[in-house]
């Protein structure tokens, strides 16, 4: 059964630092890796997708790594801001493309 | 596309009601997913249905759920009868396999609370 880990579960840090987020899998037989931000009382907002056959995806400050061997991910965060201060989720999808299987998230504060 | 369309926003029912929460999925999309949000649990798949057939409906807590998908373009989730532990945020989603660009696609979720 696959099962996905995210750590830390909250993290906090001072505006301008760069950081990581942790994402791990039990099952490297997947079709792809998603990360999700999460607002307070709001819904999931799709923010890289990774296929199984890449290693790396960017978008603007945002830099999310798949290495499926290991079965990990990381989520790079540069230069993060308050407005970047959400929960964070890691979900894969099985090899049929079917079900995603979330993480329990990480939540992050970026103070001023 | 205005995207994955929920309702109610939020529902406040007495236990033992019935409740019917309302899915619309993006046009063209063929898989459609009913996930279930509580703090203790997170999120969890409670089923998904592609091309309006139910694939997978291991993650349905009871016999109190059911959901159906009449069409490609609507979709119910049911309990009945409501219980307090069903409150919970629930969301819904949809997906085009494999397309390769933009994964899963969340509504704003159903905001239950039974009391």
């Amino acid at each position: 059964k696959q099962e996905v880990t995210q750590i830390p579960a909250a993290l906090s840090v001072p505006e301008g630092e760069n950081l990581v987020l942790n994402c791990s899998f039990t099952d490297s037989a997947i079709y792809n890796l998603q990360w999700f931000r999460q607002d307070p009382g709001k819904g999931l907002t799709s923010l890289l997708l990774i296929q199984s056959s890449q290693r790396e995806q960017t978008s603007g400050r945002l830099n999310a790594s798949l290495d499926k061997s290991s079965g990990r991910s990381t989520l790079y965060i540069a230069a993060s801001q308050p407005g970047d201060s959400a929960t964070y989720l890691c979900a894969v999808t099985d090899n049929q493309g079917g079900k995603l299987i979330f993480g329990q998230g990480t939540e992050l504060s970026v103070k001023p | 596309d205005a995207g994955v369309i929920q309702s109610p926003r939020h529902e406040v029912t007495e236990m033992g009601q019935e409740v019917t929460l309302r899915c619309k999925p993006i046009s063209g999309h063929d898989y459609l997913f009913w996930y279930r949000q509580t703090m203790m649990r997170g999120l969890e798949l409670l089923i998904y249905f592609n091309n309006n057939v139910p694939i997978d409906d291991s993650g349905m807590p009871e016999d109190r759920f059911s959901a159906k998908m009449p069409n490609a373009s609507f979709s119910t989730l049911k309990i009945q009868p409501s219980e307090p532990r069903d409150s919970a945020v629930y969301f819904c989603a949809s997906s085009l396999r494999g397309a390769g660009m933009g994964g899963y696609t969340f509504g704003s979720g159903t905001r239950l609370t039974v009391v």
